[in-house]
Order: structure tokens, then C-alpha cells, then sequence
């Protein structure tokens, strides 16, 4: 069974509009993060999340709103969307200490048009 | 910030030849230093990590030592199968919460 679920696998949006990356973790941790991977920019580390609340921020953009309803999830807001918004998001989890390994999910394709 | 620089790929080798992947880093914090594979399609796959200086880690057939002095951690395997061929990142968390990747290395194994 998979360990990181991330919904959708694809999906493809219109400049201008809004869409939410979902991501469910059954791994036990407490520390959750987003990850994006384009050409341009292979593997960039996003938030971190800890016990559900935000720990580090390194988006400098406000159109990308994580959003932790339950401690096993944490989605992606991304509001006003641009076409280079597209990428692959990834969402990791880990075990909230300095040193743990992070896990990713299978990543959510994203096309801007 | 930190940065981590590895081997620019693509590296092409038979099958039953060794792979050597270097990487290097720099941060003023000190480190936890990670190896990743990703296959196409998936998100990537951690491979081992290395916590301490001049401690190894390995997984797979795979190796790498911390080396604090050098500030680098290069991947090795002594013999690759086809079922090697993948990208590789090194990466690292220091001062930041999330991982600081390298630009990935592309290794084709042929038969």
C-alpha cells in the first residue's frame, strides 16, 4: 500500500485560476514538507511543516498557501496560477528531528495552459 | 545558503562497470548529507543517508563517506546492472527545514 498518497497524478489548470494539491501520509510522522521539480529548477524545497504548523517558508511567492487540516495531511494552495507554475510538486514526510530521512509521495504533475 | 554541486551527467556505462557520482557541498551549519534515485515518473527514493563525518553509508550495493575535511560524499557501487540506470541526488539539510538538492546526475547502464 502506498505511504504518501498525492492527488491528482496529473492535472492541468488555465492561467489565472486556483487549484489544490492534496497530499495524505500513513507513515506516522509529524513532519511534513513540499517539494517542486521543473526544468528550470530540479528539486526545490518549499514549506515544512511540524506538528501541523509551518516551520520554514522558502516560497517567495503568497500564491502558495499550504494547508494542514488533519496531521497526516498537508495540501497545496496555488491561487493565480502562471504557466511557470508548471512543474511536479512532491510531498515528503519525516520524523520532526534535524536528522530524519524524508520520504516523498509519487508527486502531482501540474500544467499551466 | 547551502549548496550542493554533483557530477554533470549524463554518465553512460556497461553493465558490471563501477559508478562513481562525486558531490560536494557548502553550508556553515553542519550537515546530515542524503543520496536519492529517482526513476521516471516517481518522486525520489532515499537511498541511505550519512550522518556523521567520515562515517559511510550504503544501501543497495551502493556507498558513500562523509568526508567533513573535503566537504563531500561521493556515491559509489562497485559493479552496476541495468536496473541502475536512474537520476542520483545527493542532498543535505543544514540550517534550512526541507532538503538542498543537487542538480541530479542521469546514469545509463546498457547490457
Amino acid at each position: 500500500d502506498p505511504k504518501i498518497i498525492q492527488k491528482p497524478k496529473y492535472l492541468v489548470a488555465v492561467t489565472g485560476s486556483e487549484k489544490i494539491l492534496i497530499c495524505e501520509q500513513y507513515l506516522g510522522h509529524n513532519a511534513m514538507y513540499w517539494y517542486r521539480q521543473s526544468a528550470k529548477k530540479p528539486l526545490e524545497f518549499m514549506f515544512s511543516y511540524s506538528y501541523q504548523k509551518l516551520m520554514d517558508n522558502q516560497t517567495a511567492s503568497s500564491r502558495f498557501q499550504p494547508q494542514s487540516s488533519k496531521k497526516n495531511h498537508l495540501d497545496l494552495q496555488i491561487t493565480a496560477l502562471k504557466p511557470d507554475d508548471s512543474a511536479t510538486y512532491f510531498c515528503a514526510s519525516s520524523q520532526p528531528t534535524g536528522d530524519a530521512e524524508q520520504f516523498f509521495g509519487p508527486g502531482t504533475r501540474l500544467t499551466v495552459l | 545558503g547551502d549548496s550542493v554541486t554533483q557530477t554533470e551527467g549524463p554518465v553512460t556505462l556497461s553493465e558490471g562497470t563501477s559508478l562513481t557520482v562525486n558531490c560536494s557541498y557548502e553550508t556553515k551549519q553542519y550537515p546530515t548529507l542524503f543520496w536519492y534515485v529517482q526513476y521516471p515518473g516517481e518522486g525520489p527514493q532515499l537511498l541511505f543517508k550519512v550522518p556523521k563525518a567520515n562515517e559511510k553509508g550504503s544501501n543497495r550495493g551502493f556507498e558513500a563517506t562523509y568526508n567533513k575535511e573535503a566537504t563531500s560524499f561521493h556515491l559509489q557501487k562497485a559493479s552496476v546492472q541495468e536496473s541502475d540506470s536512474a537520476v542520483y541526488y545527493c542532498a543535505l539539510r543544514a540550517y534550512a527545514q526541507g532538503l538542498t538538492f543537487g542538480l541530479g546526475t542521469r546514469v545509463s547502464v546498457f547490457p
